[in-house]
């Protein structure tokens, strides 16, 4: 059974610190990391893919994959309360066409 | 260019009916997959579709049944409805590479 593993939190941070989220994964063979927001009512917005070891950075946004450890990151520079939300992970693993496997997701509160 | 476009955005159902769900693609894109996502859970992986052919299934019962036409638009059918088939339906298209574009969801309650 492929799995994503997020905690659930609720992650509470003061506005303008660095979130920090946190996923694994169980497949060794996983290719392609994903973290999507979802905020409450809304389907699920793609933030951040990424593909290689290290890191991607777009803007106050800094995804970070090991694959070794089977962990992908998302930091949240200079958090802002528009960022309060819950944060999915999703995985394609080795040779599933596209087929994402998603954590249960993180929910981020930006305290002002 | 439009996005994914999902209809019905939200529908209340019986228990015992069955529904059908919506999805066009975005122009180009051959891929669709359906995703059904309960309240407080990330998505659960349902069918994907390529060029009209099914090319994966999740682990949901023969009631969920899915097609894509020759437009590449696709309908997600539900029979016998239930109590806990209530969630986001989510409907996601892809072209080459890995980036897959999700729709605004349909809402479905089952009461």
């Amino acid at each position: 059974q492929k799995e994503v593993e997020q905690n659930s939190g609720p992650l509470s941070v003061p506005e303008g610190a660095i979130a920090s989220l946190n996923c694994t994964y169980s497949d060794r063979g996983s290719q392609s990391f994903f973290w999507y927001r979802q905020y409450s009512g809304k389907s699920p917005e793609l933030i951040m893919s990424i593909y290689s070891n290290g890191d991607k950075e777009d803007g106050r946004f800094t995804a970070q994959l090991n694959k070794a450890s089977q962990y992908v990151s998302l930091l949240i520079r200079d958090s802002q309360p528009s960022d309060s939300a819950t944060y999915l992970c999703a995985v394609i693993g080795q040779g599933s066409n596209y087929q994402l496997i998603w954590g249960a997701g993180t929910k981020l509160i930006i305290k002002p | 260019d439009a996005g994914v476009t999902q209809s019905p955005t939200h529908l209340i159902k019986t228990r015992g009916q069955q529904v059908t769900l919506r999805c066009s693609p975005i122009s180009g894109h051959k891929s669709v997959s359906w995703y059904q996502q309960v309240l407080g859970q990330g998505p659960q992986f349902i069918f994907q579709y390529y060029e009209k052919e099914e090319r994966g299934r999740g682990n949901f019962p023969d009631r969920f049944s899915a097609r894509q036409f020759p437009n590449y638009s696709s309908e997600l059918n539900v029979n016998a409805l239930l109590l806990g088939d209530s969630a986001l339906y989510l409907c996601a298209s892809s072209s080459t590479g890995n980036t897959i574009y999700f729709g605004e969801g349909s809402w479905l309650t089952v009461v």
